[in-house]
């Protein structure tokens, strides 16, 4: 899997949107891009995912560049259960046999109140 | 859904003592992955199952640690002998191959003295 660059942390005050980088400027065409967070003392769970469009889910927003060496990640609205460890991560779904998620260190956001 | 079921969810054993953890994956999901999870190391893949076959066990530290899953619904990860460097927490995920969205289990923290 291509490698991803993100800040090591953030900070944000509650209910202020947060935005959370990622480089990836090695992205294959087959790479989608992924983001997983990681609440305290819990295992990773899935944020969102796109291949070339933005997307909005419940959780947040995902804004790809038009060249794909790139992508933030929304959360509109900061609250406290939102800090946490958010990981970017290129992942091929077209492989046939699958393949499996490779973690970076990611981004660890702290919100304030 | 319950989820993806690790137990034990806390394990304390002395160095040279064999270990087993356990998984109970999503029912329908074909894939499985075993992680494990340090300060210093972050998220290591360590070997995935697709359709109950290994696919990858490169992440797999030394012979000391072995993984099965006889199968679709049950899968162990054996540390024999343990040593205290082995300790961490374990996380099993699974999903549908080709399919965004793993799904994490709660993990098992393994203490070796």
């Amino acid at each position: 899997d291509a490698k991803t660059t993100q800040p090591n942390s953030m900070e944000s005050n509650e209910e202020e949107p947060v935005h959370l980088p990622c480089n990836h400027s090695t992205i294959s065409g087959t790479d989608y891009i992924h983001w997983y967070r990681q609440l305290p003392s819990q295992g990773p769970e899935y944020v969102i995912h796109g291949l070339t469009s933005n997307v909005n889910n419940r959780m947040a927003s995902l804004a790809i560049a038009e060249d794909r060496k790139s992508s933030t990640l929304i959360l509109h609205r900061a609250t406290l259960r939102d800090a946490a460890v958010y990981y970017c991560i290129l992942h091929n779904l077209f492989n046939q046999a699958g393949t499996a998620l490779i973690f970076g260190k990611g981004t660890t956001l702290s919100v304030s109140s | 859904d319950a989820g993806v079921i690790q137990s034990p969810r806390h394990e304390v054993t002395e160095m040279g003592q064999e270990v087993t953890l356990r998984c109970k994956p999503i029912s329908g999901h074909n894939s499985l992955f075993w992680y494990r999870q340090t300060m210093m190391r972050g998220l290591e893949l360590l070997i995935y199952f697709n359709n109950n076959v290994p696919i990858d066990d490169s992440g797999m530290p030394e012979d000391r640690f072995s993984a099965k899953m006889p199968n679709a619904s049950f899968s162990t990860l054996k540390i024999q002998p343990s040593e205290p460097r082995d300790s961490a927490v374990y996380f099993c995920a699974s999903s549908l191959a080709r399919r965004p969205g793993y799904t994490f289990g709660s993990g098992t923290r393994l203490t070796v003295v």
